[in-house]
C-alpha cells in the first residue's frame, strides 16, 4: 500500500518561514493535498491540487509537489497557524494521509 | 451554509454494531464522492471509506473491509456508515468528508467508543 512520510514536529519562529515535508514514491505524479487540524476542530483543507488554495485560505500558505517529495510552506508565520498538518494523496482512488506534523510557533 | 452533520456516535461493546450517518446540506448531495475518515484519540487521520456520486462503487481500508458499509440515500442527502463487529481499537471521532480535489468540507465528528 502507498505511505507517505511526514517529520512528526516542526518548530518556527513568529513572521518565518515553516516548510513541512510529505514524501512518498513518485509523489510529484500525484495531486497532493493539505489539512490544518487545531486541537478539537475539524480538518480543514488549506491546500489542494498540490498548489492551490481554497477561498478563505491566507496567501502565506503556499504549496508544491516534484519528484517524491511535496511541501507545505506558510511564509510570515503566525501564532494562529499553530497546529497539525496533514499531507494527503490518491492511491488509485483511496485517500492516503501521512502520519501528520506539529508545527510549534515558538 | 455548506454544512455536513454526522449523528449516530455513542459507547458499544466490543463485536457490537452502529450506524453513522451524515446529513448534507446547501449543495448537491448527489453530485459528489464523498469518504468516512477516522482519527483515534491522539493519533493521525485514517481514511476508511469512498462511495461514488450514484452509489454504485465503494472502497474500504483493509482494516474495516468485511466490517463496514458505506452507502447513501442522495433522496435524502445522507451518506451513512454500517460498522459491525466493532473492536476497541476502532475506537475514534469519524467524520465524514466531501471530496473536492480533497476533502473540502468535513462534518464536525460523531465519537465511537468501543470498550466494555
Amino acid at each position: 500500500s502507498y505511505e507517505l512520510t511526514q517529520p512528526p514536529s516542526v518548530s518556527v519562529s513568529p513572521g518565518q518561514t515553516a516548510s513541512i515535508t510529505c514524501s512518498g514514491d513518485k509523489l510529484g505524479d500525484k495531486y497532493a493535498c493539505w489539512y490544518q487540524q487545531k486541537p478539537g476542530q475539524s480538518p480543514v483543507l488549506v491546500i489542494y491540487q498540490n498548489s492551490q488554495r481554497p477561498s478563505g485560505i491566507p496567501e502565506r500558505f503556499s504549496g508544491s509537489n516534484s519528484g517524491n517529495t511535496a511541501t507545505l510552506t506558510i511564509s510570515g508565520t503566525q501564532a494562529m497557524d499553530e497546529a497539525d498538518y496533514y499531507c494527503q494523496a490518491w492511491d488509485s482512488s483511496f485517500w492516503v494521509f501521512g502520519g501528520g506534523t506539529k508545527l510549534t510557533v515558538l | 451554509e455548506v454544512q455536513l452533520v454526522e449523528s449516530g456516535g455513542g459507547l458499544v461493546r466490543p463485536g457490537g454494531s452502529l450506524r453513522l450517518s451524515c446529513a448534507a446540506s446547501q449543495f448537491t448531495f448527489s453530485s459528489y464522492e464523498m469518504n468516512w475518515v477516522r482519527q483515534a484519540p491522539g493519533k493521525g487521520l485514517e481514511w476508511i471509506s469512498y462511495i461514488s456520486p450514484s452509489g454504485s462503487t465503494m472502497y474500504y481500508a483493509d482494516s474495516v473491509k468485511g466490517r463496514f458499509t458505506i452507502s447513501r440515500d442522495n433522496a435524502k442527502n445522507s451518506l451513512y456508515l454500517q460498522m459491525n463487529g466493532l473492536r476497541v481499537d476502532d475506537t475514534a471521532v469519524y467524520y465524514c468528508a466531501r471530496d473536492r480535489s480533497g476533502g473540502d468540507i468535513w462534518g464536525q465528528g460523531t465519537v465511537v467508543t468501543v470498550s466494555s
